[in-house]
């Protein structure tokens, strides 16, 4: 069984420029997961997916991240216009209904260097 | 707020000796618990988890007790190997968000 997918895998821009993130969940899953891990700190939602539909953007910051999942199936993450404390690895994770004792299944990263 | 807390690392043993790594937590209501291993260049694997007080989750020699009188949810090995270096986090999940809440993770280095 394929994993999550993630691209790119590494990512350096200047601050004010834009970024995009690819993730491929595993197929069949249903819930999709951001999560941003700043260095030397546990991994963070950003924002949930149920199919298409978003479940929890509450630590999501909408005045520069974006996030959509139009069919239901791979998802794009958005930061525009970045800065230098959006420096992370963005984790993508999927489960397969959402529920609390599911388990989640996390991507590589991309790990993002904003200078 | 819903929150856990993990010892500091880095936590260096050699071959063969035991490991504990503590963690604690803070939620409402009774929450699942989970350790996940990132190795290094790797993405987050889900190591060991219960959902129930008393529960003991168990992987690769790994143990894990779920006590909810001491809000506790230590990691353990007896006889940790080289291979068994990476970081490792501790999580809870609630049934009232879904979303996996971590500590800041505790490095581990083996050495020969």
């Amino acid at each position: 069984e394929a994993g999550v997918a993630q691209s790119p895998r590494y990512k350096i821009i200047e601050k004010r420029q834009s970024v995009a993130f690819w993730c491929n969940p595993i197929s069949g899953h249903a819930t999709l997961y951001w999560y941003q891990q700043i260095l030397g700190q546990g991994p963070k939602l950003l924002i949930q997916f149920q199919n298409n539909g978003v479940v929890d953007d509450s630590q999501l910051p909408k005045d520069r991240f974006s996030a959509e999942r139009l069919k239901g199936v791979d998802s794009t993450l958005k930061i525009q216009p970045a800065k230098l404390e959006d420096s992370a690895v963005y984790l993508c994770a999927s489960s397969l209904y959402g529920q609390e004792q599911e388990t989640q299944y996390f991507g590589p990263g991309t790990r993002l260097l904003v200078l | 707020g819903d929150s856990v807390t993990q010892m500091e690392g880095p936590v260096t043993l050699s071959e063969e000796a035991f490991l504990t790594i503590n963690c604690t937590y803070t939620a409402t209501g009774y929450p699942s618990l989970f350790w996940y291993v990132q190795y290094p260049g790797e993405g987050l694997q889900l190591l060991l988890k219960a959902t129930k007080a008393d529960d003991k989750g168990s992987n690769k020699g790994f143990e894990a007790t779920y006590r909810k009188e001491t809000t506790s949810f230590h990691l353990e090995k007896g006889s940790v190997q080289v291979s068994d270096s990476a970081v490792y986090f501790c999580a809870l999940r609630t049934d009232s968000s879904y979303k996996l809440i971590f500590g800041s993770g505790t490095r581990l280095l083996v050495r020969p």
